[in-house]
């Protein structure tokens, strides 16, 4: 069975600083993985996707991760913090089954 | 452009009443989902289904109840037997085409359902 653990419920950074928001998984098999950001009262969107190949990913708002198998973690990391950044981000993996297994999320806050 | 509809954004529920949540999909998406939010719980699975006619249950589907009779319908019913049903609900969908790797869920914009 997969699951994932998000390492840290709320993480606090000044504007400008870096943003490093931890995911480890648990999987039998190699895994499909995925962060997301929510909005208050909106839905979840993709901000990147591991699936094969380069082991960084690159994603949308300067975000990106890098997948350390030896590790089974997958970081989400962004070079200097934004006001707009401020959200609940959610680390999630998919079986070979096209079922998804969400983290229990990690709000950030942007202090300025 | 294409994307998740759910309908109501909001959705108030009286005691022994059922209610139905909308969820409604024209990206051409095989797999649909009904996931459950609470504050600090992250999304916990309720129903799922890789195709029409056909849905499994998810991790916590007691009190609940889904049919997929159309590609890009799915709607949930919330019953009178699911005691704590006040959560934001949020519908997704993916794309399950062959040879694909997975590819990610797209979200709807959620319903927020309250009891009266």
């Amino acid at each position: 069975a997969q699951s994932v653990t998000q390492l840290g419920s709320h993480v606090s950074v000044s504007e400008g600083a870096l943003v490093l928001l931890r995911c480890n998984y648990s999987s039998s098999v190699p895994p499909y993985l995925f962060w997301y950001v929510q909005y208050p009262n909106q839905g979840l969107q993709l901000l990147l996707k591991y699936t094969t190949g380069a082991t960084l990913v690159k994603g949308i708002n300067g975000f990106e991760a890098e997948f350390k198998k030896s590790e089974t973690s997958f970081h989400l990391t962004k070079p200097s913090a934004h006001m707009s950044d401020a959200a609940e981000y959610f680390c999630a993996v998919s079986d070979s089954f096209n079922k998804f297994y969400f983290g229990s999320g990690t709000k950030l806050n942007v202090k300025p | 452009d294409g994307g998740i509809t759910q309908s109501p954004k909001y959705l108030f529920r009286k005691e022994g009443q059922n209610v139905t949540l909308s969820c409604e999909q024209n990206l051409n998406h095989d797999a649909m989902y009904w996931y459950r939010q609470d504050p600090g719980q992250g999304l916990r699975l309720i129903y799922y289904s890789q195709i029409v006619n056909d849905f499994q249950k998810g991790d916590i589907a007691e009190g609940y109840s889904v049919s997929r009779e159309k590609k890009e319908s799915f709607p949930l019913t919330v019953t009178s037997a699911q005691k704590n049903p006040t959560a934001f609900y949020l519908c997704a969908s993916t794309s399950t085409f062959g040879g694909l790797d997975n590819q990610p869920q797209h979200f709807g914009d959620g319903t927020r359902l309250s009891i009266l």
